[in-house]
């Protein structure tokens, strides 16, 4: 079984802080993907890494996946309340099954 | 281009009771798949279609089936069920390729509560 275990699981930062999420396992994935979840809502997608070692920015969110393609990171740069959510990586593996990660929520207040 | 989605959004049956919900997915997309949210286990896989054929399957009771259209968009029943089926019940599409990153798009999900 793949499992995909993030940290940290609750982030409470004020507003304009950095911050980074981390999301690590011990099985190779072939690519992986962050989504962003609001309460009552289905995950967004926000970025797909494929290749190891790539980084890949959008706006103020930077990720990383990691070279042997088991880790993957993102960072958050002078977060908004905006950022506010559930963040979850996810990876996809044998079978082209999305096996998901257990998920930060991060609180962002002024 | 719509959106995924899920009908109903909000559901409250009784244990033993069964549920059917439905997943209309992008134009275009046809693999649909289907996981279930709870606070304690957070995202699961339940099950992949596409072309109307189950193409994967997590690890759940057979309580939990499901079935694709012609026209992609899927359903997803539960029957006999327990208060821990209790979650969001999220349904993602895609278009379904096997080779390189096949993206899915999630719909809002059905919040089921079973009393």
């Amino acid at each position: 079984t793949q499992l995909l275990e993030q940290s940290p699981q609750f982030l409470s930062i004020q507003e304009g802080e950095n911050l980074t999420v981390y999301c690590n396992s011990s099985s190779v994935f072939s690519s992986l993907q962050w989504y962003r979840q609001e309460p009552g809502e289905g995950p967004v997608l926000l970025v797909t890494v494929v290749t190891g070692g790539e980084v890949k920015k959008l706006k103020r969110l930077t990720f990383q996946f990691g070279d042997a393609r088991k880790d993957s990171s993102l960072h958050i740069t002078a977060a908004q309340p905006g950022d506010t959510g559930l963040y979850l990586c996810a990876g996809t593996g044998t079978a082209s099954k999305l096996t998901f990660g257990t998920g930060t929520r991060l609180q962002v207040t002024l | 281009k719509a959106g995924v989605t899920q009908t109903p959004r909000y559901l409250i049956k009784t244990r033993g009771q069964q549920v059917t919900l439905s997943c209309s997915p992008i134009s275009g997309h046809r693999s649909v798949s289907w996981y279930q949210q709870t606070p304690g286990q957070g995202l699961q896989f339940l099950f992949e279609y596409f072309s109307e054929t189950q193409r994967n399957k997590g690890n759940f009771p057979g309580r939990f089936s499901g079935r694709q259209f012609s026209n992609s968009r899927s359903e997803m029943n539960v029957s006999t069920l327990e208060l821990g089926d209790s979650a969001l019940y999220l349904c993602a599409s895609s278009l379904g390729g096997t080779s390189g990153v096949d993206e899915q798009f999630f719909g809002p999900g059905t919040r089921l509560t079973v009393l």
